[in-house]
Formats: C-alpha cells, structure tokens, sequence
C-alpha cells in the first residue's frame, strides 16, 4: 500500500461545477499537507498549504483536513476552464524535507 | 517559473551514453532538488542538494549521480541511460529545506531514451 493515495481521474465537470479532491493516507505522523497544481507541460506550483485539521480558505479553494480518518481534500467552487490541470496532494511529517507525493488527479472543467 | 531554468528542455538519446541535465536558478535558495515524473508512479525524488558540495539520495537514485559546485547550479547526470530513465524530469528549489517550504519547479526537461 502506497503512503498516499490519490484517484488519478480523470475527472471532467461542466464550469461552475463545485469539485472535490481528495487523498487519503496511512502515516499518521504526517503534519504537512500541500495541494500542488500542475498545468500541462509546466512545473507544479504551490497552490495551497495546512498543518492541522480542519479548512483553510483561498478565494475559491478550500483545503480541508480530517487527520482522524488521514483524509485531505482540496474543493474549488465555481470551477473555471482555467482550472482544468493536474492537481497533486504532498505531505511530510515535519522531520524531513522529502515531500510524499500523490499521483495526482487530472480535471478537465468544460466550458 | 521562480527563477529556475532548465536546460535542455527536450533530449532524444540512445541507451548507454551518459547524459547530463543542468538546473540554473537565480533564487540564491539553499535546497535543490530533482524529480522525476511519470505516469502511474507520480513524482519522485531522485536526489537533493542541501548545499554546495552537499547531496543526499532520494528514493530513486540508482543511475545517477548529482554535482553542485556552485549555489544556483544541480546538475543530474545519467552515466549510461537506459529506456527505463526515459521520463519528464523537474528541478525544484526552497529556501530552508523545512516541513512548510514552498519546493518551487522548473519547466521540466523531457528526456527520450532511445
């Protein structure tokens, strides 16, 4: 079993559309948990970070934390045609630099 | 893309012969890393710098070797590639290497062996 895991979709939803992402994994010491977004042909790029559970807010994403079931979930409302990109979810214990990464879950949001 | 290029951006090789791709930033951050990407298997580290002259392995480090002589350059050297390295490759950089720092990604270099 793989530390994270992460459906790799693809996922595809009309514009407006509220999504959810998620991942779920088994180190309960992780204490870190990163939302990264990747557009096609480009570098990931932070989009959100959290250290504890419960949500944090950013204009139209919500980055949520449940540690009792090791669950993390990114939502965007109102989801735009530029959102259409890989998203990946990343995590770390706090003890080490290495980041664990999911596999990252592709969406396609349709004008 | 944070100050970081990489170069080349595209690479076709054949198996056996050594290749080197070279990671420039203008950042001045502490850690650099390298990634690789592909389908089903996500990214994976492949070995990071925490300082000039200093390195460590990552999870994927078999068949290559890193050198950073200089704080804004990480060079990922493959001594003799083979079909199996063919993948896209990232650099990343941070300031501090800690739990929260922003890791920071290069454009990707798409490497083909042939």
């Amino acid at each position: 079993q793989k530390e994270v895991e992460q459906d790799p979709g693809p996922l595809s939803v009309p514009e407006g559309a509220i999504v959810s992402l998620n991942c779920t994994y088994s180190n309960s010491a992780f204490q870190y948990f990163m939302w990264y977004r990747q557009y096609s042909r480009k570098g990931p790029e932070l989009l959100m970070y959290t250290y504890s559970s419960g949500n944090k807010e950013d204009g139209r994403f919500t980055a949520q934390v449940d540690k009792s079931s090791k669950y993390i979930s990114l939502f965007i409302r109102d989801s735009q045609p530029s959102d259409s990109a890989t998203y990946l979810c990343a995590m770390n214990p706090g003890n080490n630099r290495k980041l664990i990464w999911g596999l990252g879950t592709s969406l396609a949001v349709n004008p | 893309d944070a100050g970081i290029t990489q170069s080349p951006r595209h690479k076709v090789t054949e198996t056996g012969t050594p290749v080197t791709l070279r990671c420039h930033q203008t950042e001045n951050h502490r850690y650099m890393y390298w990634y690789r990407q592909d389908p089903g298997h996500g990214l994976r580290l492949i070995h990071y710098s925490y300082g000039v002259k200093d390195t460590d392995k990552g999870e994927v480090s078999d068949g290559y070797s890193v050198s950073r002589s200089k704080t804004e350059d990480f060079l990922l050297t493959l001594e003799s590639a083979t079909s199996s390295q063919t993948s896209v490759y990232f650099c990343a950089i941070s300031e501090s290497g800690g739990a929260t720092d922003t890791q920071y990604f290069g454009p990707g270099t798409r490497l083909t062996v042939l």
